[in-house]
């Protein structure tokens, strides 16, 4: 079965410090990839995603992520962040064989200090 | 565009009642999806619309819980009897063709059974 691991579930930064968010997901076939941030008191929102090409996707508000296919990872970075980026970041993980399941982490609540 | 609506927000309830979440998606999207949010599980799909059709309806937990699509413009989950295992955030989400890419979120009803 499929599965998404996101390592960290809580994780405390001050402002500018750099952001890695770790991502495996166990699938053997080809996947598209995403990372969600849900704002507190909103609604998910597509961060970034990968489904081909340059394995070092941009996002929006700065963010990136790189796929590396042999570690099965998809991490999630940022340089500086900054008090807005207090959030919960999920990464999820779509099987390219279906065009509706998406097989979710559990979510990193990350928490900037100002 | 207002976005996916849910309604309630919140909802509190005792166990046996019977619960109903609605769910209003974007005006002219054609998928519709179901989904649970817990502490334990984290995301995940419990059923799939597309063209007011269910699709799959394998991640409902049992036979307590129901979803409908009477029209492209209206979805409701019910839950009855409900039961404090039943205690999550349901989040409704909407798309127009077929890209994960092109989802967007409600946000959420956060429903408690005491």
């Amino acid at each position: 079965a499929q599965s998404v691991s996101q390592h960290n579930h809580h994780v405390i930064l001050s402002e500018a410090a750099s952001l890695e968010l770790g991502c495996n997901y166990s699938y053997g076939g080809t996947v598209n990839l995403f990372w969600y941030v849900q704002y507190p008191g909103q609604h998910l929102q597509l961060l970034l995603k990968y489904f081909s090409g340059d394995p070092l996707v941009k996002g929006i508000k700065g963010f990136e992520a790189e796929f590396i296919k042999s570690k099965f990872s998809f991490n999630l970075r940022k340089p500086s962040v900054q008090w807005s980026d207090t959030a919960e970041y999920f990464c999820a993980v779509n099987a390219k064989d279906s065009n509706y399941q998406l097989i979710w982490g559990a979510g990193t609540k990350l928490i900037i200090k100002p | 565009d207002a976005g996916v609506i849910q309604s309630p927000r919140h909802e509190v309830t005792e166990m046996g009642q019977e619960v109903t979440l609605r769910c209003k998606p974007i005006s002219g999207h054609n998928s519709l999806f179901w989904y649970r949010q817990t502490m334990m599980r984290g995301l995940e799909l419990l059923i799939y619309f597309n063209n007011n059709v269910p699709i799959d309806d394998s991640g409902m937990p049992e036979d307590r819980f129901s979803a409908k699509m009477p029209n492209a413009s209206f979805s409701t989950l019910k839950i009855q009897p409900s039961e404090p295992r039943d205690s999550a955030v349901y989040f409704c989400a909407s798309r127009r063709g077929t890209g994960l890419e092109k989802l967007f979120f409600g946000s959420g009803t956060q429903l408690s059974v005491l």
